[in-house]
């Protein structure tokens, strides 16, 4: 199956400062990415549709002025949590089709811990 | 928008026993029902899918059913295994690729030996 590798796998940070996270699809184009957030012990919430070479979709309660996407190739897209708190802290994970296939793709997570 | 409710949100089984999870979903338009085993700190894998035009599909020991007139699917999973163990999510889109997949809230299945 496809490939979607996401960077950093785990991040540490103090509050106030900004974290940036990668995920590109290995061996596929995506023009669209989706951005998920995870607490512990909870479901995945979608948080952003990213689509290459245009604005996210943002879901609803969601700040996009605190996260920032960027999706400026086919295979990267990114994820820049500004201005962190430690409510921000939380599993973040992205994911891809690959084509016009309906399977979904996920990168592997970043474990956030804003201190 | 689309909504998924999944139920239990906890499952105990003794080994060899089977596991039913059962999942609703509120948009008509969905036509992709895919179950996700997700283990601690990992990334959620695909384990089965399903599509609208299909009541039922089987992998070994997981099957999908769906019911797509009253909309739920279910995942059956027989002769549980300890390594079972895990959470499990079960996901519904429209098949396109703008399109995201919304999660039911998980289901953490606990299979003793």
């Amino acid at each position: 199956g496809a490939v979607v590798s996401q960077h950093p796998s785990r991040v540490i940070c103090k509050s106030g400062t900004s974290v940036k996270i990668e995920c590109r699809s290995l061996d596929f184009q995506a023009t669209t990415m989706f951005w998920y957030r995870q607490f512990p012990k909870q479901s995945l919430m979608l948080m952003a549709t990213s689509n290459e070479g245009s604005k996210a979709t943002y879901e609803q309660g969601v700040e996009k002025d605190k996260f920032l996407i960027n999706h400026a190739s086919l295979t990267l897209s990114t994820l820049t949590v500004t201005s962190a708190h430690p409510e921000d802290s939380s599993f973040y994970i992205c994911s891809a089709r690959e084509g016009i296939s309906e399977k979904l793709f996920f990168g592997s997570g970043t474990q956030l811990s804003v201190l | 928008g689309e909504n998924v409710e999944q139920h239990p949100s906890t499952l105990s089984v003794q080994e060899g026993d089977s596991a039913v999870i059962k999942c609703t979903y509120s948009d008509s338009a969905s036509n992709y029902f895919p179950w996700y085993k997700q283990e601690l700190g990992k990334r959620p894998q695909l384990i089965i899918d399903i599509r609208s035009n299909v009541g039922e599909k089987k992998d070994q020991r997981i099957a999908v059913t769906l019911n797509k007139t009253a909309k739920h699917f279910s995942l059956h999973i027989t002769e549980t295994q300890p390594e079972d163990s895990a959470v499990y999510f079960c996901a519904a889109s429209i098949a396109q690729a703008g399109t995201a997949l919304i999660f039911g809230k998980g289901t953490t299945l606990s299979v003793s030996s």
